[in-house]
C-alpha cells in the first residue's frame, strides 16, 4: 500500500511560466489537502478537496493558484505565471474521511522559480 | 494563527526520554491537539492525537492535563533518528485544517 504519492519532486520553472503539481492519494482516502511551506516557515493549510468538489479553499491566494481533484486521476495544483515568491515546498495529504484522524502526508514538492 | 505555544529548540540524549511541552491555553471542549513531526525537509509525521485522556502508541505517549490548557509529548526512548521539528496543533472544531506553529526543533545527541 502505497503512501501518499506526489511529484515531481523537485520542479524549476522561470517566471511567467505555469508550474502543476500532483498529488496521487493513498489507496482509499478520498480526501486531499495541500500546504506550502517556505523557507524557514510552517507548513501554511491552502485546500481540502474531495473527489470533485473542493470543500475549503480559504488558504489559497486570490489569483494564479487553482486545485482539482478529478473522479479519475490524481489531485493537481496549478499555479499560472510563476513569481519568485511561489518558490516553496508543496506537500499534499490525505485521509479516508472526514473527522479526528491523521493525515498521512507526502514528500513534497520543492518549486523554484528562476 | 497557531493557537499553540511550544519552546523553539530543545535537545535530549540518545535513550532518553524526551518531553515536549506544548501550551493551547484557548483551546475549545470538542478540540484535539495532534503532534507531527517533520525530519529534515520530508513530509510531515503524524504521530499521535488525543482529546481529554492520555493517549499512547507504538511511537510516543500524550499527557493532556486535566485542564486541557496544556500537553506533553513524551518519546520514552529518543534515538538519533527522532531528530525533527515536532509540531503541536490544535485543530480546529469542524474544520479539516491544520495550523502548524513553529514548532520544537528536537536534537538528539549521542
Amino acid at each position: 500500500n502505497a503512501g501518499v504519492m506526489q511529484n515531481p519532486r523537485h520542479l524549476v520553472r522561470r517566471r511567467g511560466q505555469e508550474a502543476r503539481l500532483r498529488c496521487s492519494p493513498m489507496k482509499g482516502h478520498s480526501h486531499v489537502y495541500w500546504y506550502r511551506q517556505l523557507p524557514e516557515e510552517g507548513l501554511k493549510f491552502m485546500v481540502y478537496l474531495q473527489k470533485e468538489n473542493i470543500i475549503d479553499e480559504s488558504g489559497m491566494p486570490k489569483e494564479r493558484f487553482s486545485a482539482e481533484f478529478p473522479k479519475e486521476g490524481p489531485s493537481i495544483l496549478r499555479i499560472q505565471q510563476v513569481v519568485r515568491g511561489d518558490s516553496a515546498a508543496y506537500f499534499c495529504a490525505s485521509s479516508p474521511r472526514w473527522g479526528n484522524y491523521g493525515y498521512t502526508f507526502g514528500s513534497g514538492t520543492r518549486l523554484t522559480v528562476v | 494563527d497557531a493557537k499553540t505555544t511550544q519552546p523553539p529548540s530543545m535537545d535530549c540524549a540518545e535513550g532518553r526520554a524526551a518531553n515536549l511541552p506544548c501550551n493551547h491555553s484557548t483551546i475549545s471542549g470538542n478540540e484535539y491537539v495532534y503532534w507531527y513531526r517533520q525530519i529534515h525537509s520530508q513530509g510531515p509525521q503524524y504521530i499521535i492525537h488525543g482529546l481529554k485522556n492520555n493517549e499512547t502508541n507504538e511511537m510516543a505517549s500524550l499527557i493532556i492535563t486535566e485542564d486541557r490548557k496544556s500537553s506533553t509529548l513524551i518519546l520514552p526512548h529518543a534515538t538519533l533518528r527522532d531528530t525533527a521539528v515536532y509540531y503541536c496543533i490544535v485543530r480546529v472544531e469542524n474544520t479539516d485544517k491544520l495550523i502548524f506553529g513553529t514548532g520544537t526543533r528536537l536534537q538528539v545527541f549521542p
